[in-house]
């Protein structure tokens, strides 16, 4: 089945600069790879995603980036904010299920 | 997470006791999963449905039974609770598309979670 790895599992920024999370997969036939944010106490909720046809995806400061070639995404955030601060979980897409990263929780310092 | 409902959203259990965890929705949409939340384990799919009457295994459904009677609830039971059951759970909801969650890479929408210990 399909592995995902997901890092760093924490990071702290200072607020404004950027954010970057890494995840991998192992399965070459994964063809979609969303991003979700799961704030303290309540459930995930998606925030960007990007299909296997696509390199590059922005969101107003969020950013996906893709390379099939290598397996690895990445999530983009910019100008950081206290209210990014979360848990981020990757995913990747194959058959008949969502595999999700281990998560990555984010805290943005005033 | 307007929309998707867990009950109860806590609760202590002992060893061997049992225990149905209820999700319940208002959007209308096909495909519901149980998920559990484990420290640094992210999210591991327990069991899916595609539609009323229907249910699937995931990536860890020993010790967990699923039933989908009606379109808009989905119900988690644990027979005989384990300690490794302890564990935070989360229903998800998805829109249609093609059949079986694979096909389906619409958004998934989340409840708040169940968060239950076993002891």
């Amino acid at each position: 089945g399909e592995n995902v790895e997901q890092h760093p599992s924490t990071l702290s920024v200072q607020e404004g600069d950027s954010a970057v999370i890494k995840c991998t997969y192992s399965d070459s036939a994964s063809n979609y790879f969303p991003w979700y944010k799961q704030e303290l106490g309540k459930g995930s909720q998606l925030i960007i995603d990007i299909r296997s046809n696509v390199g590059e995806k922005k969101d107003q400061r969020i950013a996906v980036t893709l390379n099939k070639t290598a397996k690895h995404f990445s999530l983009h955030i910019t100008e950081t904010q206290p209210e990014d601060s979360a848990v981020y979980f990757c995913a990747a897409h194959f058959r008949r299920a969502l595999t999700f990263g281990s998560g990555t929780r984010l805290q943005v310092q005033p | 997470n307007a929309g998707v409902t867990q009950t109860p959203k806590f609760r202590v259990l002992k060893t061997g006791q049992s225990m149905t965890l209820l999700c319940a929705q208002d959007m209308n949409h096909e495909y519901m999963y149980w998920y559990r939340q484990d420290p640094g384990m992210g999210l591991r799919l327990i069991h899916y449905s595609v539609g009323e009457g229907t249910t699937a295994k995931g990536e860890v459904p020993d010790g967990y039974n699923v039933s989908r009677l009606k379109k808009q609830n989905f119900l988690l039971g644990l027979e005989s609770a384990a300690p490794s059951q302890t564990s935070v759970y989360f229903c998800a909801i998805s829109g249609p598309g093609l059949a079986g969650p694979a096909a389906n890479t619409g958004e998934l929408f989340f409840g708040e979670g169940s968060r239950l210990t076993v002891l």
